[in-house]
């Protein structure tokens, strides 16, 4: 079955860029979209169609793509960002599903 | 401003069966597609399918083909889905959510979730 592979964890100090990837073959030909989740809630769209940034959401957040990964940046980093990220997109080799990378648990140091 | 609001807490024995509900408000129902998504304890999430309310129109995820069965009540704008022949790794907090594009699977409104524990 199709995956999106994420690193499990990403730590960076306050202030500083974070960098969050996430690989898989089909992601040149379907988009990929980004949520954050803090325990105990429901996850919130931080980027949709690789770069696009949905209104409320700050603007050290952006998304870029190139070939088979997408990645997440985070820049100026703040505490609040500490939460868990997950990467979707699109399987559609055998039906049209929607395929969850296995998150990136972002640490503010 | 638009709101997903699920039902409560369940707790199943393995081999029964489970109907989440979702009410959504805040929007003309039948305009957007719906989803749920399933995240077991410690785990990513996981997309079961999605519904078009406006003609009923379903698309499982393969793993629940044949246990799964969304449908959606137009009169009062709600969603339901359910789970049969439960397992112990069904138990997981079910989330129901909007989906903006007919065309591209993608979510940008969620409800709060209701947790669902499976055991004996």
């Amino acid at each position: 079955s199709y995956e999106l592979t994420q690193p499990p964890a990403v730590s960076v100090s306050p202030g500083q860029t974070a960098r969050i990837t996430c690989s898989g073959d089909s992601l040149p030909s379907h988009y990929a979209f980004w949520y954050q989740q803090k325990p105990g809630q429901a996850p919130v769209l931080m980027i949709y169609k690789n770069t696009e940034r949905p209104s409320g959401i700050p603007e050290r957040f952006s998304g870029s793509s190139s070939g088979t990964t997408v990645t997440l940046t985070i820049s100026g980093v703040q505490a609040e960002d500490e939460a868990d990220y997950y990467c979707l997109s699109v399987d559609d080799t055998v039906s049209y599903e929607g395929v969850f990378g296995g998150g990136t648990k972002l640490t503010v140091l | 401003q638009v709101h997903l609001v699920q039902s409560g807490p369940e707790v199943k024995k393995p081999g029964a069966s489970l109907k989440v509900s979702c009410n959504t408000s805040g929007y003309p129902f039948i305009t957007y597609p719906l989803s749920w998504v399933r995240q077991a304890p410690g785990r990513g999430p996981e997309w079961m399918g999605w519904i078009n309310p406006a003609n009923g129109d379903t698309t499982y995820a393969q793993k629940f083909q044949g246990r799964v069965t969304m449908t959606t009540d137009t009169l009062t704008s709600t969603l339901y889905m359910d789970l049969r022949s439960l397992r112990s790794d069904d138990t997981a907090v079910y989330y129901c959510a909007r989906v903006p594009s007919g065309s591209v699977l993608y979510f940008d409104i969620w409800g709060q979730g209701t947790m669902v524990t499976v055991s004996s």
